[in-house]
């Protein structure tokens, strides 16, 4: 089972920031966070990972709190282009991913 | 960036045929690529984990007769929906783990499946 919960949608203007946020209380210490998205009837793409501390990168940014229970992934300028579902994501025993339902991220003009 | 082909890309048989899809790491080596199928509306499920030269892992409620996995080199491994039937329409996403990486994965495009 996902060891993530995430809100099953959210709506995002364009050109303003899209705040995606994830619950992972239960994930270890040791076990990182991954972003990944998946535009409809495409494989995911991979967004952006982290531990502990925040990591930005390209894409996105992503907020860890100090005690690791979530996470919040931040699309600076949300475009048209962005409307997917964002899946975070923990890792399971033989390094797959387990997904779960997702943020179905709609952005409107 | 590292990238997966999945072929073909959409796929439509009769009932009791088989079909392979293919999955291949363009530009990297891949010890491990795991095989995930999506129903409309829900989320990727993981059917099994293919490793390089050894036998795949099924995971519970996937029958390893029905989907045969074969990873025979580092950059493919094929997935065989034997005996297909309409249950089995789907779409079938691999992914690619970098060899010595715990952190890099990549998924292919994903086989839309029509079973009729």
């Amino acid at each position: 089972d996902a060891k993530t919960t995430q809100p099953p949608s959210m709506d995002c203007a364009e050109g303003r920031a899209a705040n995606l946020p994830c619950n992972h209380s239960t994930i270890s210490g040791n076990e990182y966070v991954y972003w990944y998205r998946q535009i409809h009837s495409q494989g995911p793409q991979y967004i952006i990972h982290g531990l502990k501390n925040n990591e930005t990168n390209e894409m996105a940014s992503l907020i860890i709190t100090e005690d690791r229970k979530s996470s919040t992934l931040i699309l600076p300028h949300a475009t048209l282009r962005d409307t997917a579902v964002y899946y975070c994501i923990s890792r399971g025993s033989q390094g797959n991913l387990i997904f779960g339902k997702g943020t179905k991220l709609s952005v409107k003009p | 960036g590292a990238v997966v082909s999945q072929h073909p890309s959409w796929v439509i048989c009769k009932s009791g045929t088989s079909v392979k899809i293919e999955c291949r790491s363009l530009d990297f080596q891949a010890t491990t690529m795991f095989w995930y199928r999506q129903f409309p509306k829900q989320s990727l499920m993981l059917m099994a984990t293919s490793n390089e030269g050894s036998k795949a892992t099924y995971e519970q409620g996937v029958e390893k007769d029905k989907f045969l996995i074969n990873h025979a080199s580092l950059t493919l491994s094929t997935l065989t929906v034997t005996s297909a039937h309409p249950e089995d329409s789907s779409f079938y996403i691999c992914s690619a783990k970098l060899a010595d990486s715990y952190n890099e994965q990549f998924f292919g495009p994903g086989t839309r499946l029509t079973v009729l």
